[in-house]
């Protein structure tokens, strides 16, 4: 199986333009996680579910929307890109509670400016 | 509000050292506890990790040690080798929804 996959690999936008990032998993995991993850720090959580048709609010969610309308799919979307929002974008999935460790993308490098 | 980057820390070591990276974490409920490595350009990748009731854990040529009492979490590598160079993180888990918090990371740099 592919594991966690992630398109696009690279992304340039312009201010206020909006774009969706795809995120896939093969492996049957019911969570899911969007990060972004900025230079010299660690990886924050911007939204997650917990299951198919749910989502929740991470660390950083402004600006920000996601859903999970397929078990296997989770979109995080940007509906007015900030230069702020320049960062890499990493999708990560565990089977469930019981099985922490998270499996992550190989990342998204979005450039807004 | 936007947090400012930081210089990671850094850690350089001569092949065939132990190598050893520390990392505080901050949840006292925190009840798992991962190590992760990143190399340039890709996600992270699981190295080992470690249940609060335990205080030592052995991988193939890693060790995890978890020190409750004053929240800390280290990561041992023996024998380091160049392909360790990579950003190392270790991660809490809190019990809140699988939500995993990650510490800032330790660029480890190994000199042939």
């Amino acid at each position: 199986n592919a594991g966690v996959t992630q398109t696009p690999k690279f992304r340039v936008l312009k201010t206020g333009q909006s774009m969706t990032l795809l995120c896939a998993q093969d492996m049957n995991h019911e969570y899911m996680y969007w990060y972004r993850q900025d230079p010299g720090m660690g990886l924050r959580l911007i939204h997650y579910s917990v299951g198919e048709g749910t989502t929740a609010k991470g660390e950083v969610p402004d600006g920000y929307n996601v859903s999970r309308l397929k078990k296997q799919n989770f979109l995080l979307g940007l509906e007015s890109a900030a230069p702020s929002q320049t960062s890499v974008y990493f999708c990560a999935s565990i089977l469930g509670l019981a099985a922490d460790t998270q499996y992550f993308g190989p990342g998204t490098r979005l450039t807004v400016l | 509000g936007e947090s400012v980057g930081l210089h990671l820390p850094t850690l350089s070591v001569q092949e065939g050292d132990n190598s050893i990276i520390n990392c505080a974490y901050s949840n006292s409920a925190s009840d798992y506890f991962i190590w992760y490595k990143q190399e340039s350009g890709k996600g992270p990748q699981f190295i080992i990790d470690i249940r609060s009731n335990m205080d030592k854990r052995q991988g193939q040529r890693v060790t995890v040690l978890l020190n409750k009492t004053v929240k800390h979490l280290s990561l041992q590598i023996a024998a380091t080798q160049p392909g360790d160079s990579a950003v190392y993180f270790c991660a809490e888990n809190n019990n809140q929804g699988g939500k995993l918090i990650f510490g800032q990371g330790t660029e480890l740099s190994v000199k042939p």
